[in-house]
């Protein structure tokens, strides 16, 4: 299948500072990007859907000013997080999709965030 | 609210027999997907059936689908220890996961 890539797998910060993450697909070109998070033993947690070219769409009940999505080209968008807090420290999940909307999702590694 | 909901919440088996998890979902879809995830790890595709299939298979994977029940199921056959993870269903065109199924395979 697909290869999709994240960066990085963890990241160790302070409150107040910004973390940014990477999603690449490697070998397809993903007009969709979703972003996840996940907390311990739970669910996935859509946070937002990007389409290459366009402004993210936020899932009700996620800030877009504290979680910036970038999707600049075809295999990398980026996820944001400003003025970490404690609190946003979880488990971030990227997936791509081509051009197909009934096609696979395919999901990256996961990025572990810790906000100290 | 989510999507898809996996049941049983827990399952525990002995290596060999066989493992049957359900999802149900509430909306329509355009195909269902099940995916495996390892403890602290990111997800892994298994399957992907449309909404116009009633059963696909993949190795030692089975998954059937209801559309008019709103309910798909994942068989495991043969279940290995490495089969031990949580698994989750998923629907397209906006993915949105259910709790998941953890399966533990006993030695």
């Amino acid at each position: 299948g697909a290869v999709v890539s994240q960066h990085p797998s963890r990241v160790i910060c302070k409150s107040g500072t910004s973390v940014k993450i990477e999603c690449r697909s490697l070998d397809f070109q993903a007009t969709t990007m979703f972003w996840y998070r996940q907390f311990p033993k739970k669910s996935l947690m859509l946070m937002a859907t990007s389409n290459e070219g366009s402004k993210a769409t936020y899932e009700q009940g996620v800030e877009k000013d504290k979680f910036l999505i970038n999707h600049a080209s075809l295999t990398l968008s980026t996820l944001t997080v400003t003025s970490a807090h404690p609190e946003d420290s979880s488990f971030y999940i990227c997936s791509a999709r081509g051009g197909e909307a009934r096609g696979e999702q395919y999901f990256g590694p996961g990025t572990r965030l810790t906000v100290t | 609210s989510q999507q898809g909901e996996e049941d049983p919440q827990a399952l525990s088996i002995q290596e060999g027999e066989n493992a049957t998890m359900n999802c149900s979902y509430k909306t329509s879809i355009n195909n269902l997907q099940w995916y495996r995830q390892n403890s602290g790890r990111g997800l892994v595709h298994l399957i992907l059936i449309r909404s116009n299939e009633r059963e696909k298979h993949s190795g030692r994977l089975r998954v059937t689908l209801d559309t008019s029940k709103k309910s798909s199921s994942l068989l495991i056959t043969a279940s290995r220890a490495a089969d031990t993870a949580s698994y989750f269903c998923a629907t397209n065109p906006k993915i949105i996961f259910g709790k998941g199924t953890r399966l533990h395979i006993l030695p």
